[in-house]
C-alpha cells in the first residue's frame, strides 16, 4: 500500500470548515484513499472513502486531486466532537480479506470553542 | 445500528497466562480483523479472518497468537503466554461483502499484563 504524509496536528475554530490534507504521491491506480478518525482511544471509526472522484457524506466530503497524489477531507461545520486523530489510509481492496489497515501517526485535530 | 461488540472492557492478567479476548462482529458481515494499540502508539494490524481461515497476519502475529470463530458469532483473539509488552488495547473490526467496504471497529479491550 501506497505510504500517507499528514501534519501531526491542525486546530480549527469550531463551526468552520476544518480540511485535513493528506499526501499521497505513490498512490497506484487501484488503490482507494480512506479516512478513518479516532476519538481519544476509542476503536477507530469509518468516515469516507474515494478513488478519483471527490465524494460527499453526511460526515464529510473528500476531495482528491486529479492527479491522485493528494487529498483533503473536509468537515464542513467542525464541532467540539470532531476532536481526533484522522487517519489517512491508501489501499487496495482485497476479495480474500487480505486488506488490513495501515494506521500511521494521522493528524490531531483539536477543535476550538 | 449494528455494532461491533467486545468483552471484556478491560482484562488484567499475569505474565505467562493465557487470555482470549471476545468479540462480536456485525451480523452479516464476512472478514474479521484484529488490531492492537499500545498506549501512546499507532493502531497496529494483527490479524485478518476470512472463511473460516486467516487471510493475511503481520509481523507481530506470532505462534502465541491464535484466532477462531467458534460459532457463527464469535470470533476470538488468544494469546497463550501473555507477555509484559502484550499489553495494549485490542481492536476487533469487521466488514462487509465488497471488496471496498469500510472496516467497523469494535470499542477495544484493554488488556494489561503484570
Amino acid at each position: 500500500d501506497a505510504k500517507t504524509t499528514q501534519p501531526p496536528s491542525m486546530d480549527c475554530a469550531e463551526g468552520r470548515a476544518a480540511n485535513l490534507p493528506c499526501n499521497h504521491s505513490t498512490i497506484s491506480g487501484n488503490e482507494y484513499v480512506y479516512w478513518y478518525r479516532q476519538i481519544h482511544s476509542q476503536g477507530p471509526q469509518y468516515i469516507i472513502h474515494g478513488l478519483k472522484n471527490n465524494e460527499t457524506n453526511e460526515m464529510a466530503s473528500l476531495i482528491i486531486t486529479e492527479d491522485r497524489k493528494s487529498s483533503t477531507l473536509i468537515l464542513p461545520h467542525a464541532t467540539l466532537r470532531d476532536t481526533a486523530v484522522y487517519y489517512c489510509i491508501v489501499r487496495v481492496g482485497s476479495g480474500g480479506g487480505a486488506d488490513g489497515l495501515t494506521f500511521g501517526k494521522g493528524t490531531h485535530l483539536i477543535i476550538q470553542p | 445500528e449494528p455494532e461491533v461488540t467486545q468483552t471484556p472492557s478491560h482484562q488484567v492478567t499475569q505474565m505467562g497466562q493465557e487470555v482470549i479476548l471476545r468479540c462480536v462482529p456485525i451480523s452479516n458481515h464476512l472478514y474479521f480483523y484484529w488490531y492492537r494499540q499500545i498506549l501512546g502508539q499507532k493502531v497496529e494490524f494483527l490479524v485478518s479472518f476470512y472463511n473460516n481461515e486467516i487471510s493475511e497476519k503481520s509481523e507481530i502475529f506470532d505462534d502465541q497468537f491464535s484466532v477462531e470463530r467458534p460459532d457463527g458469532s464469535n470470533f476470538t483473539l488468544k494469546i497463550r503466554s501473555t507477555k509484559l509488552e502484550d499489553s495494549a488495547m485490542y481492536f476487533c473490526a469487521s466488514r462487509g461483502l465488497g471488496s471496498y467496504n469500510e472496516q467497523f471497529f469494535g470499542p477495544g479491550t484493554r488488556l494489561t499484563v503484570l
